[in-house]
């Protein structure tokens, strides 16, 4: 059954720096989205991305944060200059038609 | 309080009972879902009740939806051990075509065998 990857797993960060965290959603899905969930919180959205283009966003998501698509199968979430209250699980997930949404298994980010 | 609060926040059960969580919500909605997490996991679909939907089943999944009491819930029955997770509805409100999704706290199932 085909599903949602993410990679890492699980990334050690120092404040300040970039990251990126690299989703492949199911291969026919058209709707692609970033949660993220603090420790013992509710899952949280970030981002929605359809048609190229980013179709909604939170207003956790602000200017240092961005997505892309950079070719037919990846779609990323980049942190520009990361805080520790960016230390979160972020979770990719993808959807057909925008209904039943697909999690990727999640990147534990640590931001030290 | 917030949109898609659940209740109970915790649960526990022996193997073969039933096990009932309840979703409250704030706003018109286009669907709602439920989703299991096992800890430290990825979220795994269960079900979508759209809102002109009253019940739906799949399985030993039972969901009810009541859009006059803004509320829905999540029947699994005859639990087993394997179903310890913990349970999250999450709503996607009318007015948006892209799926954003509202979770709520959750509510965290533990059955023993």
């Amino acid at each position: 059954e085909p599903e949602v990857t993410q990679t890492p797993s699980h990334q050690v960060t120092q404040m300040g720096q970039e990251v990126i965290l690299r989703c492949v959603p199911i291969s026919n899905h058209l709707y692609f989205y970033w949660y993220r969930q603090i420790l013992g919180q509710k899952v949280e959205f970030l981002v929605s991305f359809y048609n190229n283009e980013i179709s909604e966003k939170s207003e956790i998501f602000d200017d240092q944060f961005s997505v892309e698509r950079p070719d037919g199968s990846n779609f990323t979430l980049k942190i520009r200059s990361t805080k520790l209250e960016d230390s979160a699980m972020y979770f990719c997930a993808s959807s057909r038609q925008g209904h039943e949404q697909y999690f990727g298994p999640g990147t534990r980010l640590t931001v030290t | 309080s917030q949109q898609g609060e659940e209740d109970p926040q915790a649960l526990s059960i022996q193997e073969g009972e039933n096990a009932t969580m309840n979703c409250s919500y704030k706003t018109s909605i286009n669907n709602l879902q439920w989703y299991r997490q096992n800890s430290g996991r990825g979220l795994v679909h269960l079900i979508l009740i759209r809102s002109n939907e009253r019940e739906k089943h799949s399985g030993r999944l039972r969901v009810t939806l009541d859009t006059s009491k803004k509320s829905s819930s999540l029947l699994i029955t005859a639990s087993r051990a394997a179903d310890t997770a913990s349970y999250f509805c999450a709503n996607n409100a009318g007015g948006t075509s892209y799926g954003k999704l509202t979770f709520g706290q959750g509510t965290i199932l533990t059955v023993h065998p």
